[in-house]
């Protein structure tokens, strides 16, 4: 089975400071790995994902996420926060051995809020 | 990039109306679509796997006589919510993916979503 786990609710950051949203994953094989972002009354926007290769991938708007096997981590992050990343931020993972048809295993979200 | 559109937006309607949503891709061909229920302030909810050309496959809990799914070309799929009740109420997000680019490994691409609100 696989599983997303998104240990914060809501993650505060001042405007201009790194910042980092943390996400774990459970799966039988080997995954990857997304991050999408939510904005008020819209859909899921894609912003970065893990296939192979370099463990630290780059995304859209600036973010990067670390991948670490060890620690079954894909933790997304920015290094200088702007008032317009404040959204919810969701982690997905898929394992490599399923099929293209199976849908992607989300965690529960982290809003982010960054403070002017 | 591959663009996922939805329709409606928003929908209000009384209680007993039957409502159609569609979900399109518009650049790409999707065997599968995905459909996704939100709450306020939660995760989404998969609701169903929307096959072209067979029967949708539905989660643990969700009605499929309640929510009744058309895949009917590679491009479209709908989710009718019939008999609407003000507990269905709900963002409904629609979401496919390219398989035709790279395969299992690309991301799922979501529509903008439905507020439905049941009077």
């Amino acid at each position: 089975a696989q599983s997303v786990a998104q240990p914060e609710d809501q993650v505060n950051v001042a405007e201009g400071n790194p910042l980092t949203v943390k996400c774990t994953y459970s799966v039988s094989g080997n995954p990857y790995l997304f991050w999408y972002v939510q904005y008020p009354n819209r859909g899921l926007q894609f912003l970065l994902k893990y296939i192979t290769g370099d463990n630290l991938v780059k995304g859209s708007y600036g973010f990067e996420a670390e991948f670490n096997k060890s620690q079954t981590s894909f933790h997304l992050k920015k290094p200088s926060a702007l008032v317009s990343d404040s959204a919810l931020y969701f982690c997905a993972v898929r394992d490599k051995s399923n099929s293209g048809n199976t849908p992607l295993v989300f965690g529960k979200g982290t809003r982010l809020s960054v403070i002017a | 990039g591959a663009v996922v559109s939805q329709h409606p937006s928003w929908v209000i309607c009384k209680s007993g109306t039957s409502v159609k949503i569609e979900c399109r891709s518009l650049d790409f061909q999707a065997t599968t679509m995905f459909w996704y229920r939100q709450f306020p302030k939660q995760s989404l909810m998969l609701m169903a796997t929307s096959n072209e050309g067979s029967k949708a496959t539905y989660e643990q809990g969700v009605e499929k006589d309640k929510f009744l799914i058309n895949h009917a070309s590679l491009t479209l799929s709908t989710l009718t919510v019939t008999s609407a009740h003000p507990e269905d109420s709900s963002f409904y997000i629609c979401s496919a993916r390219d398989g035709g680019t790279g395969g299992k490994n690309q991301p799922q691409h979501f529509g903008d979503g439905t507020r439905l609100s049941i009077l």
